[in-house]
């Protein structure tokens, strides 16, 4: 079947434009994640959804980031006014979320690679 | 707060070598799960395995055995006779009861086998 799926695979932007990255995660997996991978920070987790509860958002580093999961199904993580500490490879994950607290292994889907000039 | 430390940055080995790479990890939670994924070249994470912390039976699984020990916080993962295709990068990842199911990942191992 297929794997979580990520787009775009590269976005190249200016400083101070908005930025939209969409992520469709593996049918029937009720849980999804974004992570960001940058070379001083590593991987760090950013906000996750699971079913129609509240998301977790304590990942986001600042107000200029949001996402949104519509039905459940695709997410889309935007950033606002971009800055070149944003750039970074953002990846997405989504699970089944069988086991009590959501501890299931995550599906990571290829990431977006943002360059923020 | 949770903490995942992998103390090799980089790993070189010829070939056929065998080569563990070590994760010790930190956390106040009685509950707690472990994970491994490998990051090649492409950039896709792929996972490798889950244990949980009420499991501390070591794993096989083809060329790759996993050692989970409770006492020392370490989950270290060994490659035998290594291939170039295990060329990448292996993250280590804890989650846990309290932090949900969001992933703390380690810094990351870089594994270079080499021809």
């Amino acid at each position: 079947g297929a794997g979580v799926s990520q787009s775009p695979s590269n976005k190249v932007t200016e400083k101070g434009k908005d930025v939209e990255l969409r992520c469709d995660p593996i049918s029937g997996h009720t849980a999804l994640y974004w992570y960001r991978q940058s070379l001083g920070q590593g991987l760090e987790f950013l906000i996750y959804f699971q079913g129609n509860s509240a998301p977790d958002k304590s990942g986001l580093p600042s107000d200029r980031f949001s996402a949104e999961r519509t039905g459940g199904s695709v997410s889309t993580l935007t950033i606002q006014r971009t800055q070149q500490e944003d750039s970074a490879v953002y990846l997405c994950a989504s699970s089944l979320a069988r086991l009590a607290g959501g501890l299931d292994e995550q599906f990571f889907g290829p990431g977006t690679r943002l360059t923020v000039l | 707060a949770q903490k995942v430390t992998q103390a090799q940055t980089e790993i070189s080995v010829v070939e056929k070598e065998d080569v563990t790479l070590d994760c010790v990890y930190e956390t106040r939670d009685t509950t707690y799960y472990l994970f491994w994924y490998k990051q090649p070249p492409s950039g896709e994470l792929v996972f490798l395995i889950r244990r949980n912390s009420f499991d501390e039976q070591n794993e096989i699984s083809g060329r790759y055995s996993w050692n989970f020990q409770k006492s020392t916080s370490s989950f270290n993962f060994t490659i035998t006779a290594s291939q170039v295709v295990d060329s990448a990068v292996y993250f280590c990842a804890l989650s846990g009861e309290t932090s949900g199911s969001r992933l703390t990942f380690g810094e990351g191992t870089q594994l270079t086998v080499n021809p």
